[in-house]
């Protein structure tokens, strides 16, 4: 199976500031990867496709970079909405795997 | 409007069976590709089964492989998980999912559940 691991675990930032979360892939997996926020006792929510394809209806502050094995999101500019947890996913493999999430905390 | 729900969870004895249902509405569900995910508590996510639009592949994550089997009715736009054999770290809140793209065989998931507990206890 394809590992995902995400950097960092946790995330400690303020409204306004600039977040970058690290997805690493064990294999190649193209530009087959997602992202996806989750709030607690909440279903996760598409964020961005295909490495850098925003999901309809999702802010431009969210944005996503990489192929192969390494990727990144970007919040350009934190919100308060935005305090949540966020996973990324490869579907490269009928066997996908999410990472293991980051949660972004109020500093 | 599109929606997902999830339905079949509750507390149940290790080596005992579970069928979880998930009902789709508000789209075309004989198109597109549907997937199981489950959340341990205070976990992250973990991928469980996958079955294509038409029902004619499936597979797997290696720690439910021969215990659970995904199924789903078109004509009744519904999607099954029967979980058999359970096991105490199965315990998770069990969301269904849908591919975003129609006659996909991978894609992200666009369209989520609320999910349904399980809980697998003495």
């Amino acid at each position: 199976d394809i590992q995902m691991t995400q950097s960092p675990s946790t995330l400690s930032a303020s409204v306004g500031d600039r977040v970058t979360i690290t997805c690493r892939a064990s294999h190649s997996i193209s530009s087959w990867l997602a992202w996806y926020q989750q709030k607690p006792g909440k279903a996760p929510k598409l964020l961005i496709y295909k490495a850098s394809s925003l999901e309809s209806g999702v802010p431009s502050r969210f944005s996503g970079s990489g192929s192969g094995t390494e990727f990144t999101l970007t919040i350009s500019s934190l919100q308060p909405d935005d305090f949540a947890t966020y996973y990324c996913q490869q579907y490269s493999s009928y066997s996908q795997t999410f990472g293991q999430g980051t949660k972004v905390e109020i500093k | 409007q599109v929606q997902l729900v999830e339905s079949g969870g509750g507390v149940v004895q290790p080596g005992r069976s579970l069928r979880l249902s998930c009902a789709a509405s508000g789209f075309t569900f004989s198109s597109y590709g549907m997937h199981w995910v489950r959340q341990a508590p205070g976990k992250g996510l973990e991928w469980v089964a996958v079955i294509w639009y038409d029902g004619s592949n499936k597979y797997y994550a290696d720690s439910v492989k021969g215990r659970f089997t995904i199924s789903r009715d078109n004509s009744k736009n519904t999607l099954y998980l029967q979980m058999n054999s359970l096991r105490v770290e199965d315990t998770a809140v069990y969301y269904c999912a849908r591919e975003a793209q129609i006659y996909g065989d991978r894609d992200a998931f666009d369209i989520w559940g609320q999910g349904t507990m399980v809980t697998v206890s003495s």
